[in-house]
């Protein structure tokens, strides 16, 4: 059976600072997905971004960045210079054989002016 | 272009009557997902379909939920004799094949 665990269920920052959203993942599968969303207020789930298992490059877009470990089974989320805008619940997913997605609880973020 | 829609937007029902939620996936999109998010049991999948292939029902809760898809495009999903428990927000995703799935705005239903 497939896990997704975000142990961090709420995070306040004031705007400007950084802000990591940790994300670990259960699977005996070989070949994984694993997927971020966010969630703002008005609750539609925006995708941000999808890495496979088999490409532990991190990855930076903008002020979002995302660091794929493997070894530790972790897909960790940072926000660098976090926004007011940036508000909202991310998620955390994965996906292996079948197209389901087995998502985390969420993590609530809320960027303070 | 558009994106995933889903109606109603909102929808208030009585205990015991039946409801009907609607999906319209991203045009070219073969693959189509039913999800649910209440407070209690975060997201939770539902019911998957791909092309013509026999759906993935695996995830519905009980016998008194369904859904169809229709041409391959549109899907309903189908609550029976709704009880509170079913009060939740009903998501849809459709994916090209089985690739990044993308989701609507859903549907919020409230079982009084």
């Amino acid at each position: 059976a497939q896990k997704v665990t975000q142990a961090q269920t709420e995070i306040s920052v004031v705007e400007k600072e950084d802000v990591t959203l940790d994300c670990v993942y259960e699977t005996r599968d070989t070949t994984y997905y694993l997927f971020w969303y966010k969630q703002p207020p008005s609750g539609e789930l925006v995708f941000l971004i999808r890495r496979n298992s088999f490409d532990e490059q991190n990855e930076i877009s903008g002020r979002y960045s995302w660091n794929f470990q493997k070894s530790t089974s972790s897909f960790n989320f940072t926000i660098t210079a976090s926004q007011v805008v940036d508000s909202a619940v991310y998620f955390c997913a994965l996906r292996v054989s079948g197209s389901r997605l087995t998502f985390g609880e969420g993590t609530q973020l809320t960027v303070n002016p | 272009g558009a994106g995933v829609s889903q109606s109603p937007s909102n929808k208030v029902t009585e205990k015991g009557k039946d409801v009907e939620l609607r999906c319209d996936p991203i045009s070219g999109h073969t693959a189509l997902y039913w999800y649910r998010q209440s407070l209690g049991q975060g997201l939770e999948f539902l019911i998957y379909f791909q092309g013509n292939s026999a759906p993935d029902k695996s995830g519905l809760p009980s016998d008194r939920f369904s859904a169809e898809r229709t041409g391959g495009s549109v899907s309903t999903l189908t609550i029976q004799r709704t009880q509170q428990e079913d009060s939740a927000v009903y998501l849809c995703a459709s994916s090209p094949f089985t690739d990044t799935q993308y989701f609507g705005p859903g549907t919020r239903l409230t079982v009084l």
